[in-house]
């Protein structure tokens, strides 16, 4: 239901731009959330974006730094993170929420396989 | 935003034992709009439990959700080789949603 993007590789200072392609259902009905994992660590809600009429909210920590799109016609969801640090290395979920027009309070089902972002100098 | 606290940390436990996971809430969680996932190495997290106690789609019913307010429960009754996992809690009732440290079920 959800493909991500692969891999990335950046810098510090730098920015990354993921991808979260969706099928098999109504892109519109449903919104997205964005969930990181840092390497051995939990799940961290970074934001999420109504893929009805791109309405956001984002997480305080990561407002500012923090922006994520839709794309309607390829039933696409991006996020793009600024400012990388090697704290920013993790591996970033997409997720969608368990019900439509949840409001980005939802549960969160199905999710994508992950993209890896390394950060290193 | 409410902070959910997940014990033990780790459960060592036997195939065919029963397993018994807490998420304690910070705040009370309204609505039990709670959610149980579980997650596998190198895998995306797996929804189980949703409204505390509603079992997602095609997840098997060893897997069971209870609590309300700031005390939730996720049971498994009797551990399969496949349950061996992470299981996360997460909340939905306030914004933002949070996501308990999670509970590592091992093999004994």
């Amino acid at each position: 239901h959800l493909v991500q993007s692969g891999a990335e590789v950046k810098k510090p200072g730098a920015s990354v731009r993921l991808s979260c392609k969706a099928s098999n259902y109504t892109f519109i009905s449903y919104g997205i959330s964005w969930v990181r994992q840092a390497p051995g660590q939990g799940l961290e809600w970074m934001g999420w974006i109504s893929a009805y009429n791109g309405y956001t909210t984002y997480a305080q920590r990561f407002e500012g730094r923090v922006t994520m799109t839709t794309d309607t016609s390829t039933s696409t969801v991006y996020m793009k993170l600024r400012s990388l640090t090697s704290d920013d290395t993790a591996v970033y979920h997409c997720a969608r929420d368990g019900l439509t027009y949840c409001g980005g309070d939802c549960y969160l089902n199905p999710w994508g396989q992950g993209t890896l972002v390394s950060v290193s100098p | 935003e409410i902070v959910l606290t997940q014990s033990p940390g780790t459960l060592s436990l036997s195939p065919g034992e029963r397993a018994t996971l807490s998420c304690r809430a910070s705040q009370s969680v309204s609505s039990n709009y709670l959610a149980w996932y579980q997650q596998k190495p190198g895998q995306a997290p797996r929804l189980l439990i949703f409204g505390a106690s509603s079992r997602a789609t095609g997840i098997p019913d060893r897997f069971s959700g209870s609590g309300s307010g700031t005390d939730f429960t996720l049971a498994i009754s009797r551990l399969e080789p496949e349950d061996f996992a992470v299981y996360y809690c997460q909340q939905y009732n306030r914004s933002p949603v949070t996501f308990g440290g999670g509970t590592k079920v091992e093999i004994k």
